[in-house]
């Protein structure tokens, strides 16, 4: 049982654009920010939003993330087929751990 | 450019102790702020954070494996060494070593992982 809570599922069509959402609590989310890692089949996870909004040099601009009170959401737009991955969200908990989210796997339909 | 590489046995046997090892470069952790964290993620599941070390020496735990779990660093060398102990099937996982630049930061990059598999 993961500590932040995601859809473990999500797809749509090439050029649509999808949304992820990500939940936690007042002791993770409520109160410091949230990461989104990319995990591509068979790699190991790779960093795709830091400090809620922000993309790492050489993150396309289609990726985008956002924060409201205990939630999160990663959007991309523009979806492309290099784009099926598994997504986590991440935020470090008052309790002074890591948590993660379940992962949700993305489909490109 | 940053790059971390875990290694050690890729099988061990209940009730063992696994020992891996972070092996880096590109950076230091003696430099202020740096950390290395170890995650781990069994076969078709979700992401999970083990433990962290800091530049000075600050380590953290997982709360639920705290007992079981010891990191070190070793800045002469660029590594950072996890020990887990009491091995169990359950522990079978990819386990991975990543960067942090700031305190309770994102982690970034992260090594290739290393798969271990607990198994009599």
């Amino acid at each position: 049982q993961s500590v932040l809570t995601q859809p473990p599922s999500a797809s749509g069509t090439p050029g649509q654009r999808v949304t992820i959402s990500c939940s936690g609590s007042s002791s993770n989310i409520g109160t410091n920010t949230v990461n989104w890692y990319q995990q591509l089949p068979g790699t190991a996870p790779k960093l795709l939003i830091y400090s809620n909004n922000q993309r790492p040099s050489g993150v396309p601009d289609r990726f985008s993330g956002s924060k409201s009170g205990t939630s999160a959401s990663l959007a991309i737009g523009g979806l492309q087929s290099e784009d099926e991955a598994d997504y986590y969200c991440a935020a470090w908990d008052d309790s002074l751990m890591e948590v993660f989210g379940g992962g949700t796997k993305l489909t490109v339909l | 450019q940053i790059t971390l590489k875990e290694s050690g046995p890729t099988l061990v046997k209940p009730t063992q102790t696994l020992t891996l090892t972070c092996t880096f470069s590109g950076f230091s952790l003696s430099t202020s702020e740096v950390g290395v964290g170890w995650f781990r993620q069994p076969p078709g599941k979700a992401l999970e954070w083990l433990a962290l070390i800091y530049w000075n020496d600050d380590k953290r735990y997982s709360p639920s494996l705290k007992m079981r779990l010891t990191i070190t660093k070793d800045t002469s060398k660029n590594q950072v060494v996890l020990v887990m102990t009491n091995m169990d099937p359950v522990d079978t996982a990819t386990y991975y070593c990543a960067h942090s630049n700031t305190i309770f930061a994102e982690f970034d990059p992260w090594g290739q992982g290393a798969l271990v598999t607990v198994s009599s």
